[in-house]
């Protein structure tokens, strides 16, 4: 019961370019988050949009939500080799009780 | 900070073997998770408790169980262990508030051989 898909699988840029990678969910959702994980470790929050918001940014981030369309997208402005990690979308689900459901990622490498 | 630990980065096993998986939170979270991750795969939702002795299956909760004795500690059961559990294991936690963040620990990479 997969509900979030990103997309593409990997992505790979020259340091200083933007990243943008998508995320796309099949059901109704109460917020949307996105995390990173640099490789072999656990995961680290990066930003929550909730189902009511349309843009939100927090530094060299901007995370947008179309709930018509089901799906956010993850911007990262001005990339540097610390970004290179890979970059998972959750969604909130509320169904009984509240769990959030992963995506399989977007690996990014950005080369120096 | 909110901290997460568990017990081991990394753990071999035999097949067979009952295998346990800690989990310590140091924040009061009435919530914690364990999910495996693996390639292509993304994170799967094995259980979740949201209260001390409260257990809810996820995705993926066969050949799996879990523990939950004191609020801080919640513990991943592998009653006799296969090759295709191998995998990487991680745990989070997260307040009571629905739409909180969960916070992860570093992960346990198992093997089972």
């Amino acid at each position: 019961s997969q509900q979030g898909e990103e997309d593409p699988q990997a992505l790979s840029i020259q340091e200083g370019e933007n990243a943008t990678m998508n995320c796309s969910y099949k059901t109704s959702i109460n917020n949307l988050q996105w995390y990173r994980q640099n490789s072999g470790r656990g995961l680290v929050h990066l930003i929550l949009i909730r189902s009511n918001e349309r843009e939100k940014h927090s530094g060299r981030l901007r995370v947008t939500l179309d709930t018509s369309k089901k799906s956010s997208s993850l911007l990262i402005t001005a990339s540097r080799a610390a970004d290179t990690a890979s970059y998972f979308c959750a969604t909130g689900v509320s169904s009984g009780t509240y769990k959030y459901i992963f995506g399989t990622g977007t690996r990014l490498k950005v080369l120096a | 900070d909110v901290k997460v630990t568990q017990s081991s980065r990394y753990l071999v096993k035999r097949t067979g073997e009952k295998v346990f998986l800690e989990c310590v939170q140091d924040m009061d979270h009435e919530n914690m998770f364990w999910y495996r991750q693996d390639p292509g795969l993304g994170l799967r939702l094995i259980y979740f408790s949201y209260d001390v002795k409260m257990k809810e299956k996820g995705d993926i909760p066969e050949g799996y169980s879990v523990s939950r004795e004191k609020k801080e500690r919640f513990s991943l059961i592998l009653e006799s262990a296969s090759t295709n559990q191998t995998s990487m294991y991680l745990c989070a936690s997260r307040p009571g508030l629905a739409g909180g963040w969960q916070y992860f620990g570093p992960g346990t990479r198992l093997t089972v051989t």
